[in-house]
């Protein structure tokens, strides 16, 4: 079975840290995604990347970025965290269509 | 660029009965439409897919219809159990999306027993 795994499921920071989400896929998957997904806007695609070291921003990429060293990983970075970004984020992978998704990570920025 | 459109946001429905979503596309290039589940403390999950060339795909209690001239499709579950309570998302992709899936908004189906 495909897994993803995302570091934490749920993870609290002050405005204005730096914060790391990690995102591990098994499945030597080339495309990996990055969503948040919040009440009544669904998952909204952050940033993605079909290969190693290369990303493509999203719909809403503002206030973002990531890393992505190697295939399996994909990280998300809160470069100053704030308020409005507490939200669920989703990791996702995939070869061709389909999309594995993690658990998620529920973070609350205070 | 694409844009998918899903309704109903909730649907409640009782025990038994059939629940059906329905999603828009506008894009008449997107060739690829799959159905995610996803319960409450989880991740999307596949359910079912649908691709361009193929009108209607059934595995067991759930259905998925597509209308390309009319540009919808459509989730239909029947004999509603308590398990299928969860959120459900739509999705369409296209030729060279590079894996990329356009999310509806998703419904919040509730089965009452």
């Amino acid at each position: 079975d495909v897994k993803v795994t995302q570091s934490s499921r749920y993870l609290v920071k002050r405005t204005g840290e730096k914060v790391f989400l990690e995102c591990v896929q098994d499945m030597d998957h080339e495309n990996m995604f990055w969503y948040r997904q919040d009440p009544g806007l669904g998952l909204r695609l952050i940033y993605f990347s079909y290969d190693v070291k290369m990303k493509e921003k999203g719909d809403i990429p503002e206030g973002y970025s990531v890393s992505r060293e190697k295939k399996e990983r994909f990280s998300l970075i809160l470069e100053s965290a704030s308020t409005n970004q507490t939200s669920m984020y989703l990791c996702a992978s995939s070869w061709v269509n389909e999309q594995f998704f993690g658990p998620g990570t529920r973070l609350t920025v205070l | 660029g694409e844009n998918v459109e899903q309704h109903p946001s909730t649907l409640s429905v009782q025990e038994g009965d059939s629940a059906v979503i329905k999603c828009t596309y506008s894009d008449s290039a997107s060739n690829y439409f799959p159905w995610y589940k996803q319960e409450l403390g989880k991740g999307p999950q596949l359910i079912i897919d649908i691709r361009s060339n193929v009108g209607e795909k059934k595995d067991q209690r759930i259905a998925v219809t597509l209308n390309k001239t009319a540009k919808h499709f459509s989730l239909h579950i029947t004999e509603t159990q308590p398990e299928d309570s969860a959120v459900y998302f739509c999705a369409a992709s296209w030729e060279g999306s590079q894996g990329n899936l356009i999310f509806g908004k998703g419904t919040k189906l509730s089965v009452k027993p």
